[in-house]
């Protein structure tokens, strides 16, 4: 069975410094790892993804995320944090054959501090 | 270009009611994806629809039905709703042709209370 973990319900930054959120997965076969962004009263917004190839993947605003088959992990990651980066992230994962659907983590709140 | 739209924005129903969510996805994509999203946990996947076949389905009760039309637009239907069913619900929509690559793209959502 799929399934994606992220182990911070929240993480805080002061802005300008550099941000990681977290994300573990576990799945059979090649994972396909999405990061996406929520704020308040919206719907979820794609900021990058990783199905091949170069293991750091840059997406929108800014971010990027490493991809470690080791670790099984897909981390969320920006050199210098802003304010307006303060959402709830959500990473979520498929996989190559038999399903359609992701699965997503329980979110991870980011508060980026002035 | 027009995202992802759904209606309506919010909704209030009563226990035993039913309720009709639509999704309209962006120009050109032939899939729609349908998410439940409770309060202070993740998206859960409920069905997934392509040229309007059903590609898949999570581990949702037979209250819950979807259909996609011609146009690519979509319908989620809930019978007998029970209080555990008010969420947001996501709809997204993707190219359908890159399978399991493909990235999706969710709307805004509607937000449904079940009193």
């Amino acid at each position: 069975a799929q399934s994606v973990a992220q182990p911070e319900d929240q993480v805080n930054v002061a802005e300008g410094n550099p941000l990681t959120v977290k994300c573990t997965y576990s799945v059979s076969g090649n994972p396909y790892l999405f990061w996406y962004v929520q704020y308040p009263n919206r719907g979820l917004q794609f900021l990058l993804k990783y199905i091949t190839g170069d293991n750091l993947v840059k997406g929108s605003y800014g971010f990027e995320a490493e991809f470690n088959k080791s670790q099984t992990s897909f981390h969320l990651k920006k050199p210098s944090a802003l304010v307006s980066d303060s959402a709830l992230y959500f990473c979520a994962v498929t996989r190559q054959t038999g399903t359609y659907k992701y699965i997503f983590g329980t979110g991870t709140r980011l508060k980026v501090l002035a | 270009d027009a995202g992802v739209t759904q209606s309506p924005t919010h909704l209030i129903k009563t226990r035993g009611q039913h309720v009709t969510l639509r999704c309209s996805p962006i120009s050109g994509h032939k899939s729609v994806s349908w998410y439940q999203q409770v309060l202070g946990q993740g998206p859960q996947f409920i069905f997934q629809y392509y040229e309007k076949e059903e590609r898949g389905r999570g581990n949702f009760p037979d209250r819950f039905s979807a259909r996609q039309f011609p146009n690519y637009s979509s319908e989620l239907n809930v019978n007998a709703l029970l209080l555990g069913d008010s969420a947001l619900y996501l709809c997204a929509s993707s190219l359908g042709t890159s399978g399991s690559t493909d990235t999706q793209y969710f709307g805004p959502g509607t937000r449904l209370t079940v009193l």
